[in-house]
């Protein structure tokens, strides 16, 4: 079954504490990309990846940093979590090559910094 | 002011109605436009994209002014399964970086 695959689903952490969310594909695509969701703010984008070893801020960058080592696997990782990164997180990729602007979405990481 | 914005809603509305959201971005270089849904607390799905010749798949019309920078989705004969939260989406860099609207939450009731 072609998914995108997010790791853990819930999170409780504190402040401070180094944490990495996974995400991963099945279908591979060369683009991947994280978002998160606030109330009132609907989703934004974090940071995004065309391929192995490419990888582009979005709008909200800062206090995130993003790997992409191999074609499947895109972890997003909060070296200091504060609580205002707080969130829903998604994850999301598309095949470059199809002509296809469909994102498949993850099902989502709630991640809660105490 | 937001790049991409929608009523939040809740528009509440009898199973059968037709319901129209609409939506503004501001980024005149905006290059491809999407509606997506989005479930309680699940992740959001593609939905439809929007041309400026508009289209249509089964109850779901939607369609792109460029000019007014408008994006409008209208769903006829509205079913309790259309209740959702619907996003608007407009694209930048080749369809790389997304710009979300907030969303709007529609309710059909029977």
């Amino acid at each position: 079954e072609a998914q995108v695959t997010q790791n853990p689903r819930y999170l409780i952490t504190v402040t401070g504490k180094k944490l990495t969310v996974t995400c991963s594909q099945n279908m591979n695509h060369e683009y991947m990309s994280w978002y998160r969701q606030d109330p009132g703010l609907g989703l934004r984008q974090i940071y995004y990846s065309m391929n192995v070893e490419v990888t582009d801020k979005g709008d909200v960058p800062e206090g995130y940093k993003v790997s992409r080592k191999e074609k499947r696997n895109f972890p997003l990782i909060l070296e200091s979590p504060s609580p205002n990164q707080t969130s829903l997180y998604f994850c999301a990729s598309k095949g470059l090559a199809e002509n296809t602007d469909t994102q498949y979405f993850g099902p989502g990481t709630r991640l809660t910094v105490l | 002011r937001k790049e991409v914005e929608q009523d939040p809603g809740p528009f509440n509305v009898p199973e059968g109605a037709t319901v129209a959201f609409n939506c503004t971005y501001s980024n005149s270089a905006s290059q491809s436009f999407f509606w997506y849904r989005q479930d309680c607390r699940k992740e959001p799905k593609l939905l439809m994209s929007v041309y400026s010749s508009g289209n249509e798949d089964g109850r779901f019309t939607a369609q792109l002014n460029r000019a007014s920078q408008y994006i409008s989705l209208l769903i006829r004969d509205s079913k309790l399964s259309d209740s959702a939260t619907y996003l608007c989406v407009v694209t930048l860099n080749a369809g790389n970086m997304l710009t979300f609207g907030g969303g709007t939450r529609l309710m059909v009731k029977p």
